[in-house]
């Protein structure tokens, strides 16, 4: 099983800021088959960015995925007031053993 | 564009079967470019996936669940459908259906969820 590690577990951050989320993977993500989702209080989680880098339908541009192998970055560059939420990575390179990282949770500082 | 909806009771008393259905609209279950899943979320934890189907029936259920865990298609409700037995409170959680991206005909990524089911396990 591939184990999903997102850190920092919470990043504290102004409205403007460029916020950096981690997620590393215990072995090599094939063909970048990494995925990332937004989960607000209350919500389902939504997809933001499929095969490490390509976002979602109607994603702003501000959401950048980036990485390979087992090193995976989902980068928002500069943070609105609808971006504080918590966001999680998932892999399907050992499909159908989906997996989910732990998530990270951006909160206002 | 495609929307789920969970459905089934809140409560379950422990060792019994929790029965959830996953009604789609704006979509077909027997779509070939799909594969439909299940994902749990116990109260302020992340996320597991339970397991996912194939219109066809083909089914993948996660190896810590494989043993009490059932889903089925309805094709001509345009349902999908998840039971796990034998629960305990540990299986209290929002239960999510959600539509799988089929990749190269493997499982992908969630493109579409439903709102998620808060089920309690509790006598």
């Amino acid at each position: 099983e591939i184990v999903l590690t997102q850190s920092p577990g919470t990043l504290s951050l102004s409205p403007g800021e460029r916020a950096t989320l981690s997620c590393r993977a215990s072995q090599s993500v094939s063909d970048n088959y990494l995925a990332w989702y937004q989960q607000k209080p209350g919500q389902a989680p939504r997809l933001l960015i499929y095969a490490a880098s390509s976002r979602a339908t109607g994603i702003p541009d501000r959401f950048r995925g980036s990485g390979s192998a087992t090193d995976f970055t989902l980068t928002i560059t500069r943070l609105e007031p609808e971006d504080f939420a918590v966001y999680y990575c998932q892999q399907y390179s050992s499909s159908p053993k989906l997996t989910f990282g732990g998530g990270t949770k951006v909160e206002i500082k | 564009q495609v929307q789920l909806q969970e459905s089934g009771p809140g409560l379950v008393k422990p060792s019994e079967t929790l029965s959830l259905t996953c009604t789609v609209s704006g979509g077909s279950v027997t779509s070939g470019s799909y594969y439909w899943g299940w994902i749990r979320q116990p109260p302020g934890q992340g996320l597991e996936l339970i397991g996912n189907i194939y219109y066809s029936g083909g089914t993948y259920y996660n190896p810590s669940l494989k043993s009490r865990v059932t889903m089925s298609v309805d094709s001509s409700k345009n349902q999908f459908s998840l039971s796990l037995s034998s629960v305990t409170a540990a299986d209290t959680a929002v239960y999510y259906c959600a539509r799988n991206f089929r990749w190269f005909g493997d499982v992908g990524w969630f493109d579409s969820w439903g709102q998620g089911a808060l089920v309690t396990v509790s006598s």
